[in-house]
């Protein structure tokens, strides 16, 4: 079980730039999170899906945020255009039922210049 | 609106004695509260949750207290030990989906 592997590890990129995050959740897993860490809000969730299907995009920050899941074994996170603000580490975490079966990925470390 | 509120960003600690780490929150409709360790350049891992039914669970070396009149948690470790330096965020849960979490401790045991 190579558990949640997450692409790239570091993006930097420059203020207008599009950036996609990449997620490949763990086989079987049928819920796949997006969550953001910044010093000030901690681990805030953007998108999940339940079957590949987004069930709640409310953490979204702004239209220029967009997630998708074609399949049950890729995720994508976009963001276009990239502001400085958006500099945070990005995890993906998947899940097969129950609260204890939350496994993250590494994260993406997003740099915005 | 954060739900759930971790007040102390950092705590440091001498190595055997008894790190506290607290959490508070405003839903009261939440079911269950866990708290997950995270090292540098890693992912959150699992560390130990309790039901809103009960107000202690053990595991070992860790302890989690639920207060739910005033809606408060904590975590005790006793005794620390330098390999529990690590950031720790406490999380809640509603209705079996999503996890909201806090915005984290950062834990350092003084050896």
């Amino acid at each position: 079980d190579a558990g949640v592997i997450q692409s790239p590890r570091h993006e930097v990129t420059e203020m207008g730039q599009e950036v996609t995050l990449r997620c490949k959740p763990i086989s079987g897993h049928n819920s796949l999170f997006w969550y953001r860490q910044t010093m000030m809000r901690g681990l805030e969730l953007l998108i999940y899906f339940n079957n590949n299907v987004p069930i709640d995009d409310s953490g979204m920050p702004e239209d220029r945020f967009s997630a998708k899941m074609p399949n049950a074994s890729f995720s994508t996170l976009k963001i276009q255009p990239s502001e400085p603000r958006d500099s945070a580490v990005y995890f993906c975490a998947s899940r097969n039922g129950g609260f204890y079966g939350y496994t993250f990925g590494s994260g993406t470390r997003l740099t915005v210049v | 609106d954060q739900q759930v509120k971790q007040n102390s960003p950092s705590l440091s600690v001498q190595e055997g004695r008894i790190s506290i780490l607290n959490c508070d929150y405003t839903n009261s409709m939440f079911d269950y509260f866990l708290w997950y360790k995270k090292y540098p350049a890693e992912g959150p891992t699992f560390l130990i949750s309790i039901s809103s039914i009960k107000d202690k669970n053990e595991d070992g070396r860790f302890t989690v207290f639920l207060n739910k009149s005033a809606k408060h948690l904590s975590l005790h470790i006793v005794p620390s030990q330098p390999g529990d330096s690590a950031v720790y965020f406490c999380a809640a849960l509603f209705g079996n989906e999503k996890l909201t979490f806090g915005t984290g401790t950062r834990l350092t045991i003084i050896p």
